[in-house]
């Protein structure tokens, strides 16, 4: 147990769904982070909070959208997504920004 | 735009060899941290690296930084079968001076230590 706890583990969805990742820390750090995990892939940073004010980045998709309504919780809201956005999606969290990560379990999302 | 590249991408070795993984990157940083991964779990931190000549060691891994070279290294001295495992180098971009806040990961080097 890392003090970050991932809901849910496994997610099937299809290409018109919209569902919610959810991640929670008992840490009381003040940064979280969602990574994306591909087959093959470095862990492609997607998103970060960091004492609850995201930091941008321009390079995901807007299908993918953010929520971190308190230091304690992120959301990732997913919709109209793509079979290539099947992957293992990781929420971490640290004390301070870039400092050592502790991950969660990940939800294995698949896409079709 | 920071890179990290780790060599070798894949290592098969036997129990009671050493070797070394290398972790390479291509901009100033002087913050890198080593992880594993075992298959179908999350990311376990194993070293936390903050300085030029860091070194550390924790069982039969050692760890260790050159900032002038942009190099860490993963050493594993006698390998025994339960460290098989994927291990991920990432680093932290921010003295390169671009990109969102968050460590820039290594695609890992997956290890399989054969009795």
């Amino acid at each position: 147990e890392t003090g970050v706890t991932q809901t849910p583990r496994h997610l099937v969805m299809g290409m018109t769904n919209k569902k919610s990742l959810k991640c929670e820390q008992h840490l009381g750090h003040n940064a979280m982070y969602w990574y994306k995990q591909s087959a093959k892939k470095p862990l492609e940073l997607m998103f970060v909070y960091s004492l609850e004010e995201r930091v941008e980045n321009n390079s995901v998709p807007s299908r993918f959208s953010p929520e971190c309504p308190n230091s304690s919780h992120l959301f990732l809201h997913l919709h109209t997504l793509q079979p290539e956005d099947s992957a293992l999606y990781l929420c971490a969290s640290s004390q301070g920004p870039n400092e050592k990560l502790f991950f969660g379990s990940g939800t294995q999302l698949s896409v079709l | 735009e920071l890179k990290v590249e780790q060599n070798p991408l894949f290592l098969s070795m036997q129990e009671g060899k050493n070797y070394t993984i290398y972790c390479n990157y291509s901009t100033t940083s002087d913050r890198l941290y080593w992880y594993r991964q075992d298959p179908g779990k999350s990311l376990e931190s194993l070293f936390v690296l903050l300085s030029n000549g860091a070194v550390k060691q924790e069982g039969r891994l050692m760890a260790s930084l050159d900032t002038k070279a942009r190099l860490s290294t993963l050493h594993i001295t006698a390998a025994v079968h339960d460290l098989s495992a994927t291990y991920f180098c990432a680093v932290d971009p921010r003295l390169s001076g671009g990109g969102a806040d968050g460590l820039t990961f290594g695609k890992g080097t997956h290890l399989i230590i054969q009795p």
